[in-house]
C-alpha cells in the first residue's frame, strides 16, 4: 500500500521568508500527486497537481509554486511568504487498480507571522 | 467544471440522534467517483467510502449509511445513533478520470455531537 511522508508537521515562518515543503511517496510508481491547502475553518482547496516528473498544473494563481523533480517527490515552495499563506497543507497521491482511491499525508500546519 | 456543495456548514445534535449530511455534486464526466472523508481535530483525513458513478447501490457500514442518487446528483451520508466520537468535519469529494484525476472537495460540514 502507498504511504506519503510529509514534513515538517508544524512550521512557523516570518512574512517574507522562503518556504519549501516536501512530500515523498512510497509503495507506488508514477503516481498522480496533489497539494491541497486548508485555511482555518475552511474547506480543502486544490493548489497543484502533477501527472509526471516535471509536469505541474496550477489550480489557483497565488504566491506558491510546485515542482516534481523525481517520480515520487513533490515540493511546494514560495520565495516570500504572505500572512495569507498560513494554513494546513496536505499532500496526496492517487492510487489505481482494485484499491482505487487517494492517500493523504499527515499534513503540515504552517503559520506565517 | 466539477463542483461539490455541502450546504450545511455546521450541525449540532445530541448523542443517539440520527443525522444526515448532505452532498450535491456537479460534473460533466460520465464516469466519476464520489468520496466521504472524516477530519478529526488532529487534521488527518480518514477515508470513509468511495462510490463509482455506475454503482448506485446504497451502502451501510455499521452506524454509517450512504444514499447515492444520480437523478438528483446527491450523495448523502447518514449517521445513525450518533456518538460523541463522531464529532468532526466531514468532507464530500468528487473526482473523474480527466484532468489528472484531481479530487475536488466540498466545503465540509462540522458535526458536533453533544453528550
Amino acid at each position: 500500500s502507498q504511504t506519503i511522508h510529509q514534513w515538517p508537521a508544524t512550521l512557523v515562518q516570518p512574512v517574507g521568508s522562503p518556504l519549501s515543503l516536501e512530500c515523498t511517496v512510497e509503495g507506488t510508481s508514477n503516481p498522480n500527486l496533489y497539494w491541497y491547502r486548508q485555511a482555518a475553518g475552511r474547506g480543502l482547496q486544490l493548489l497543484f497537481y502533477s501527472v509526471g516528473i516535471g509536469q505541474i498544473s496550477s489550480e489557483v494563481p497565488q504566491n506558491l509554486s510546485a515542482s516534481r523533480p523525481q517520480d515520487r517527490q513533490f515540493i511546494l515552495s514560495s520565495k516570500k511568504l504572505l500572512l495569507s499563506d498560513s494554513g494546513f497543507y496536505l499532500c496526496a497521491c492517487r492510487t489505481g487498480g482494485a484499491v482505487f482511491g487517494y492517500t493523504f499525508g499527515s499534513g503540515t500546519r504552517l503559520t506565517v507571522v | 467544471a466539477q463542483k461539490v456543495t455541502q450546504a450545511q456548514t455546521e450541525i449540532s445534535v445530541v448523542e443517539k440522534e440520527d443525522v444526515t449530511l448532505d452532498c450535491v455534486y456537479e460534473t460533466r464526466d460520465t464516469t466519476y467517483y464520489l468520496f466521504w472523508y472524516k477530519q478529526p481535530p488532529s487534521g488527518e483525513l480518514v477515508f470513509l467510502i468511495r462510490r463509482n458513478s455506475f454503482d448506485e447501490q446504497n451502502e451501510i457500514s455499521g452506524r454509517y449509511s450512504w444514499n447515492f442518487q444520480k437523478s438528483t446528483s446527491s450523495f448523502n451520508f447518514t449517521i445513525t445513533a450518533s456518538q460523541v466520537v463522531d464529532s468532526a468535519v466531514y468532507f464530500c469529494a468528487l473526482s473523474g478520470d480527466n484532468q489528472g484525476g484531481k479530487l475536488i472537495f466540498g466545503q465540509g460540514t462540522e458535526l458536533s455531537v453533544k453528550p
